[in-house]
């Protein structure tokens, strides 16, 4: 079945570091590619997402590039900040008119001033 | 509010009894999705509305779980029953249209359920 795999947390940076979260996944034809982030006692929101090979998400100097090749989906943010602490997750919408969304585990990610 | 809502914030319940979670989805978003979010096993799908169309049930657990939307808006989430291993947090989330794949989902800020 589908399925999506994430780097293992936690990702301790210092202060304008570069930040690597490795994601690939597992699915049938071409889904659809989000990452999602949960800051401490919020709700899931959308980060960044892209609908097909080559396409390249970005949000908040965030970004990632669909790799179909690869099967996948790394976000990468030059200067990561404190604001930027939290649980981050990569997850797969298979397309076709299944929207539910398969999520990897979660990195967490600390960054110290 | 803009946002999904999801009430109570939080239930602590005895082990056995039944509870009912519910969420309001942003105005005018035909899809609706419940989800769980559990320490031993992530963020699980559970059940999805579109429309007037039959959910898809495929995520839920066992038969003690159910949900039901009403008027294409409201949803509940029912658990009978209830164990310890359903302590989790119940997560709404809702999206423009629902399929194609390519949707965006906006999440509420989940029911934490706790089993005792």
């Amino acid at each position: 079945g589908d399925s999506v795999t994430q780097m293992e947390g936690p990702v301790t940076l210092s202060e304008e570091a570069f930040l690597t979260i490795n994601c690939t996944y597992t699915a049938t034809g071409y889904p659809s590619l989000f990452w999602y982030v949960q800051y401490p006692g919020e709700g899931l929101q959308l980060l960044l997402k892209a609908t097909k090979a080559d396409d390249k998400g970005s949000n908040k100097g965030f970004e990632a590039t669909y790799r179909k090749e690869t099967t996948s989906f790394h976000l990468e943010k030059g200067s990561v900040q404190v604001s930027d602490s939290a649980v981050y997750f990569c997850a797969l919408s298979r397309s076709g008119g299944y929207n539910k969304l398969i999520f990897g585990a979660g990195t967490r990610l600390a960054v110290h001033p | 509010g803009a946002g999904v809502s999801q009430s109570p914030s939080n239930k602590v319940t005895e082990k056995g009894k039944d509870v009912e979670l519910r969420c309001d989805p942003i105005s005018g978003h035909t899809a609706l999705y419940w989800y769980r979010q559990s320490l031993g096993q992530g963020l699980e799908f559970l059940i999805y509305f579109q429309g007037n169309s039959a959910p898809d049930k495929s995520g839920l657990p066992s038969d003690r779980f159910s949900a039901e939307r009403t008027g294409g808006s409201v949803s509940t989430l029912t658990i009978q029953r209830t164990q310890q291993e359903d302590s989790a947090v119940y997560l709404c989330a809702s999206s423009l249209a629902g399929v194609g794949g390519s949707d965006t989902q906006y999440f509420g800020p989940g029911t934490r359920l706790t089993v005792l």
